[in-house]
């Protein structure tokens, strides 16, 4: 069974640039949520999707926004890119089931990440 | 707000030695803890997930304990090796999104 890919891997742009990642899920997972990873904020979330709807949104300026398709797949756009948008851009897909119990499982399962370096 | 802090940053042992990472958090409404390593300049890989009413989860050498009550989490490594040299993060997971230690930095000497 294949993992979460993210493309690209690396990805180098500059100051005022766009900047589009994308991400597919496991397959049969439906939520999807992105994260930013920097060495003095460390991981903070993005925003989540399910079945194409925004359900939680980080505390991050509009300049990053998301979308996901309706095969699960999904992508984030950073626009007028800053330098502090230098980071690991992860991506992790959840299956979210009620399992043994009734408890619910939402175990995240993460991607490689794309590395965006800004210039 | 939730927030989780994982003590301590840094550690280093020597291979063999069994050891205990530490999570807390300050919000005890949460839907599970999940604890995952990460390798310099990779993803994050999951180890372990706790649900929200569960005490204790283990996968071979790991065990990962939750006390909701107390806002606490722990991993404990058995018998580490120096592939278990990594960083370990715990993330709680509430409202749609997983909120993070700055996690534990591990050195494994051989």
């Amino acid at each position: 069974k294949a993992g979460v890919t993210q493309t690209p891997r690396y990805l180098i742009k500059t100051r005022g640039q766009q900047v589009t990642l994308s991400c597919s899920p496991i397959s049969g997972h439906r939520s999807v949520s992105w994260y930013q990873q920097t060495p003095g904020q460390g991981l903070q979330f993005l925003f989540e999707y399910f079945s194409e709807t925004q359900r939680n949104k980080g505390n991050f300026p509009g300049r990053f926004s998301g979308r996901q398709f309706s095969n699960s797949r999904s992508e984030m756009n950073v626009s007028t890119l800053e330098l502090g948008d230098s980071a690991l851009y992860l991506c992790a897909s959840s299956l979210e089931f009620f399992g043994r119990g009734q408890l619910l499982n939402t175990e995240a399962f993460f991607g490689q990440g794309t590395r965006l370096t800004v210039v | 707000k939730q927030e989780v802090t994982q003590i301590p940053a840094a550690l280093s042992v020597p291979e063999g030695e069994n050891l205990v990472l530490n999570c807390s958090f300050t919000d005890s409404a949460i839907y599970n803890l999940q604890w995952f390593r990460q390798d310099p300049g990779k993803g994050l890989t999951s180890l372990l997930l706790i649900q929200s009413s569960q005490r204790e989860q283990t996968s071979g050498r790991l065990n990962a304990s939750l006390d909701k009550s107390s806002g606490r989490s722990t991993l404990y490594i058995a018998a580490s090796q120096p592939g278990d040299s990594a960083t370990y993060l715990c993330a709680v997971d509430s409202n749609y999104q997983l909120i993070w230690g700055a996690g534990t930095k591990l050195i494994i000497k051989p």
